[in-house]
């Protein structure tokens, strides 16, 4: 399977603690995002990378969120000092990116969070 | 900010029946993509829209594009109970350009189909 993969499926974690998610985009994307979503919500954009740059970064990504992607290629997303609020689908899409084009965006299976 | 609504929030079809959802945003867009979820699935891509005016179909899908690129529209001839999910549009985020950024989503149309 050469989609976008994302671990682990499922988090339960209990207030207060961190928690850390992985995801893989495509081999050949430059572009990487993270997108949080609740249920009946569309998804809301929280940042993306473009191969190792962290471009942009939404409001939604309070202190305690930080993301990574140390090689341009996986990305994490760690929370720390989890909330109730945070619980929540988090998904990863990655795309590529080229001068004068618009492209879509390949979304992984998402990671749920459920902080108890 | 920049907001993308969607109207309806839901809608019952009965198999076969056409079926319609509009997308609305509060700021000119470069561009407009459109995602379906199945449920417990994630957001699959089905088109984009650049062009002011533009209509685009897929089989039984037609996609507008508005001519002021603020809103847009898919149709569905003869709804099929494999149509059943739930359909997104996007923009891209506050920059302009070459579509970039992370997408503003709609809150998405829930289509329901009764066989």
């Amino acid at each position: 399977d050469t989609g976008v993969s994302q671990n682990p499926r499922h988090k339960i974690t209990k207030r207060g603690q961190n928690v850390t998610f992985r995801c893989d985009p495509i081999s050949e994307h430059n572009r990487l995002y993270w997108y949080r979503q609740t249920l009946g919500q569309g998804p809301e954009f929280l940042t993306y990378f473009q191969n190792e740059a962290q471009l942009e970064k939404s409001r939604l990504l309070s202190d305690r969120f930080s993301a990574e992607r140390p090689k341009g290629s996986f990305s994490t997303l760690e929370i720390q000092r989890t909330e109730q609020g945070d619980s929540a689908m988090y998904l990863c899409a990655s795309s590529l990116v080229w001068t004068g084009g618009y492209y879509e965006q390949y979304f992984g299976p998402g990671t749920r969070l459920t902080v108890t | 900010g920049q907001q993308v609504m969607q109207i309806p929030q839901y809608q019952h079809v009965q198999e076969g029946e056409d079926f319609t959802t509009y997308c609305n945003s509060s700021t000119t867009l470069s561009n407009i993509q459109w995602y379906k979820q199945r449920p417990g699935g994630h957001p699959v891509f089905l088109i984009q829209l650049v062009k002011s005016g533009e209509v685009k179909k897929q089989k039984r899908l037609t996609f507008q594009f508005g001519e002021a690129k603020k809103n847009s529209s898919l149709h569905i001839t003869a709804t099929q109970t494999t149509d059943v999910g739930t359909y997104f549009c996007a923009g891209p985020g506050r920059r302009s350009g070459g579509g970039a950024d992370g997408l503003t989503f709609g809150k998405g149309t829930h289509l329901i189909i009764q066989p």
